[in-house]
């Protein structure tokens, strides 16, 4: 596609629920975000992938957050046992060397 | 991570200027971008600086100054739809850190 895509768009789930989000990079981007953004306030770095290097994944909140990503293609983002202080917009961006392009993002709320 | 630091809010007048100051961390910094993000949106680039100097795009000019750790975005002639936080953010390799670090992010409101 033209630019990254993210699914879905919008997530409700209930409190102790898994929740998978999806991110399509950009063809040909090596690297790829996630960043995690609460209601007003600023963008939280989760995790960095980049090319086959080992991800940075010193962003992630606790042990109920993990990320995959296959090769330099799409990415998943899981948290597992939702609480309701994970409900916000994550975003994710990727980048072919600098600027980094972001999709719209998936709104998660936790009830 | 890498401290990224910019002013939380600013409030500018309609047709006026407004500078947006950040400062960062030079160890391992390789270039500087600024973003906008409209509320509810996906943050959209706008400038990216890697040497030192203004540089103009428009009503949006961008500085950096590699040895102080600093950047600023100016805007010039102010519209209401410049309404929107601008984000501040850091290119990294190496030391311990890599890839891109945000700011929190500086909300601007345009009064008329």
């Amino acid at each position: 596609g033209a630019g990254v895509s993210q699914s879905p768009s919008n997530k409700v789930t209930e409190k102790g629920k898994d929740v998978e989000l999806r991110c399509d990079p950009i063809s040909g981007h090596t690297a790829l975000y996630w960043y995690r953004q609460r209601l007003g306030q600023g963008l939280e770095f989760l995790i960095y992938f980049q090319g086959n290097s080992a991800p940075d994944k010193s962003g992630l909140p606790s042990d109920r957050f993990s990320a995959e990503r296959t090769g330099e293609s799409v990415s998943t983002l899981t948290i597992q046992r939702t609480q309701q202080e994970d409900s916000a917009v994550y975003l994710c961006a990727s980048s072919p060397l600098a600027e980094a392009f972001f999709g719209q993002g998936t709104r998660l709320t936790v009830v | 991570g890498q401290n990224i630091d910019q002013p939380t809010e600013m409030t500018a007048t309609e047709g006026a200027i407004v500078q947006i100051n950040c400062t960062y961390q030079t160890s391992g910094f390789n270039g500087l971008f600024w973003y906008q993000q409209h509320a509810g949106e996906a943050p959209t680039f706008l400038s990216y600086n890697v040497l030192d100097g203004l540089e103009e795009k428009g009503r949006f000019s961008s500085f950096l100054s590699r040895s102080k750790g600093y950047s600023y975005l100016l805007l010039k002639e102010l519209q209401m739809k410049d309404s929107a936080s601008y984000l501040c953010a850091g290119g990294y390799s190496g030391g311990g850190a890599d890839g891109l670090t945000f700011g929190k992010g500086t909300h601007l409101i345009i009064q008329p």
